[in-house]
């Protein structure tokens, strides 16, 4: 089954805690993204990645790193987590930046 | 800068009628038009998309009006149903994904 995982799900953190939300797809996509979801915001990207070693900053980068070893996997993390990162977090990917989009099941992260 | 701007932020509509959302963009380079639909909990899925070189692109109950010279775009819900109720959004793209601050639409039976 095609899926887009992401883990982990729920996480409740503190200041400064470093973290990492995983991404995983099966669908052999070039394209990843992730996305914050805030509301009357709508989504806004954060980090995007064309290809294995290719990423670039989205409209809101400051705070995260991404890294992209492996087609199949594209962490998000956060060195150094502020309340104001408290967020649903999606990852999505693609065949190619123009293609349909298919999103993880999101990620509710809590910075306390 | 909102490079995306969506309209209304939530729109209730009775069973049968038409629901209608509206975007408007400012840069001439995006190239591709797409609409997503979120139900709550779940992450956003592709609903239709269009290109600039085509005016109107209707798929089922779905219609997308693109006007490129006003650079604005509607999403069209015929005959809207309670299981349509959800949050819509806009998106422009280049490259990159630019999605509109989103539409709650609640379809009251």
């Amino acid at each position: 089954e095609a899926q887009v995982t992401q883990n982990p799900r729920y996480l409740i953190t503190v200041t400064g805690k470093k973290l990492t939300v995983t991404c995983s797809q099966n669908m052999n996509h070039e394209y990843m993204s992730w996305y914050r979801q805030d509301p009357g915001l709508g989504l806004r990207q954060i980090y995007y990645s064309m290809n294995v070693e290719v990423t670039d900053k989205g409209d809101v980068p400051e705070g995260y790193k991404v890294s992209r070893k492996e087609k199949r996997n594209f962490p998000l993390i956060l060195e150094s987590p502020s309340p104001n990162q408290t967020s649903l977090y999606f990852c999505a990917t693609a065949l190619g930046s123009y293609n349909e989009q298919f999103f993880g099941p999101g990620t509710r992260l809590t910075v306390l | 800068q909102q490079q995306v701007k969506q309209s209304p932020q939530s729109l209730i509509v009775q069973k049968g009628g038409i629901s209608i959302i509206n975007c408007a963009y400012e840069n001439t380079a995006f190239d591709y038009f797409p609409w997503y639909q979120q139900f709550p909990g779940k992450g956003p899925a592709l609903l239709i998309a269009i290109r600039p070189d085509v005016s109107e692109k209707k798929e089922g109950r779905f219609t997308i009006s693109f006007n490129k010279s006003a650079k604005q775009f509607s999403l069209h819900i015929m005959d809207s149903q309670p299981g349509d109720s959800a949050t819509y959004f806009c998106a422009v793209i280049r490259r990159a994904l630019t999605f509109g601050s989103g539409t709650r639409l609640q379809v009251q039976p």
